[in-house]
């Protein structure tokens, strides 16, 4: 089978840093995305991990380790406005391309 | 401007009454899918399409139809809907199938 797990939910400060991570149970996948979800809204795409290693995008950044299955997503200077739900996502190359995506995490930010 | 369009945005309608929600983008994207929203589960894919006259099963395909017989249109039939199809859907395409931009959402209740 094939899940990606995240934490339910994260508490940050305003101003400070926050990981949140995404570990898989899937060996073939062409990458991992990262998507942000305000109350109300739809997904917004953030990032896209092909390789290994960290991608910058000015305060957020993602990282992917196909040998550890594991990927982050990295919020910097936090804003009360990136108080939402953070999803990442996998297209699986062995089941015909399906999309999955992880549960989502929650992330409160207090002033 | 560069978007996905679903309509209706909200529709209450009875069981076993048929209805399409249409999904429409103008980005000639090749990939498109289908996803329901639902507390606790995440997003999970429905259908999608790598293209015209191609479409997959998702994850959970029961109860649902869809159509590509053009590159920008993708509609859901929910041929007999059914209180269990009460949901928040989203639509969103791809040109890669990675990176995917959502439609606005329909949040469909069925009684």
């Amino acid at each position: 089978g094939q899940s990606l797990e995240q934490p339910s939910e994260v508490t940050a400060v305003e101003g400070a840093i926050v990981q949140i991570n995404c570990t898989y149970q899937t060996s073939g996948f062409y990458g991992l995305s990262w998507y942000q979800q305000h109350d109300g809204g739809a997904p917004t795409f953030l990032s896209y991990n092909a390789l290994d290693g960290l991608e910058e995008t000015g305060r957020f950044s993602s990282f992917l380790s196909r040998s550890d299955s594991y990927g982050y997503l990295l919020l910097q200077e936090l804003q009360m406005k990136d108080s939402a739900s953070y999803f990442c996502a996998v297209r699986d190359v062995r089941r015909d391309d399906k999309i999955i995506f992880g549960k989502g995490t929650r992330l409160h930010i207090l002033p | 401007e560069a978007q996905v369009t679903q309509n209706p945005r909200y529709l209450i309608t009875v069981t076993g009454k048929k209805l399409t929600v249409t999904c429409s983008q103008n980005m000639n994207h090749e990939y498109m899918s289908w996803y329901r929203q639902d507390p606790g589960l995440g997003l999970r894919q429905i259908y999608y399409s790598m293209n015209v006259e191609v479409t997959d099963k998702g994850d959970v395909p029961e109860g649902y139809k869809v159509s590509r017989k053009e590159k920008r249109n993708f509609p859901l039939i929910l041929e007999s809907p059914s209180p269990n199809q009460t949901s928040l859907y989203f639509c969103a395409s791809s040109l890669t199938g990675e990176g995917y931009t959502f439609g606005s959402g329909t949040r469909l209740t069925v009684v």
